[in-house]
């Protein structure tokens, strides 16, 4: 029941973009996406609800397509203070929260 | 200043030996959850609560145990740790549909 995310990890160099992806087999009513450095707790970026919308927080966007059961965050001109792990969540029911496995992001010179 | 306050940080035990972590937030949030964290498997929920008196299982249950006898605190409880609990774990709470607030976790080792 988790979502899956893609890539499992990337290497960008600053000034790079970068598409992750999150997909779920059960209907999504709204998606949230976290970063998280290592060591650290997960630090919450955006929450998309239905209806398909974009979102954005500075050079870092996403999207939501519920007909498609997808969510796509994107990352542009990256700095090297985007390096960590990203990951999707949602409340299937609410009160269960399931997560992607994530996404591992590193941002070199 | 807004915050889910966890504890230890660091918990090192040994097999069968009971242990509690702490989680208090105080943002009067009625909602609050545990997940726990292993290499290449994200995040994943042990149990969540509603409201105080109100918990139910989320995706990883078996050998924890919590209780939220007052809306600020929810423990999580392990009565007779083993090996395969050794985890990174995280606390947090929101307020109904909005996003998670974490704790800063506690990185637990059973031997």
């Amino acid at each position: 029941q988790q979502p899956v995310q893609s890539p499992q990890a990337v290497i960008l160099r600053e000034g790079e973009d970068a598409v992750i992806n999150c997909s779920s087999s059960k209907a999504l009513y709204s998606v949230h996406w976290y970063r998280q450095k290592h060591g650290e707790a997960p630090v919450f970026l955006m929450i998309l609800l239905k209806g398909g919308e974009q979102k954005g927080h500075e050079k870092i966007s996403a999207s939501f397509n519920e007909k498609k059961q997808q969510s796509s965050l994107y990352l542009t001109a990256s700095q090297l203070s985007y390096s960590g792990t990203y990951f999707c969540g949602t409340p299937y029911n609410f009160n269960k929260f399931y997560f992607g496995s994530g996404t591992k992001l590193n941002v070199k010179p | 200043e807004a915050q889910v306050t966890q504890n230890p940080r660091y918990l090192i035990t040994v097999t069968g030996k009971k242990l509690t972590v702490t989680c208090s937030q105080n943002m009067n949030h009625e909602y609050m959850s545990w997940y726990r964290q292993d290499p290449g498997l994200g995040l994943r929920q042990i149990y969540y609560s509603m409201n105080v008196e109100v918990t139910d299982k989320g995706d990883v249950p078996e050998g924890y145990k919590v209780s939220r006898k007052e809306k600020r605190n929810f423990p999580l409880i392990l009565e007779s740790p083993s090996p395969n609990q050794t985890s990174l774990y995280f606390c947090a709470s929101r307020r109904g549909g909005e996003k998670l607030f974490f704790g800063s976790g506690t990185q637990l080792s059973v031997l």
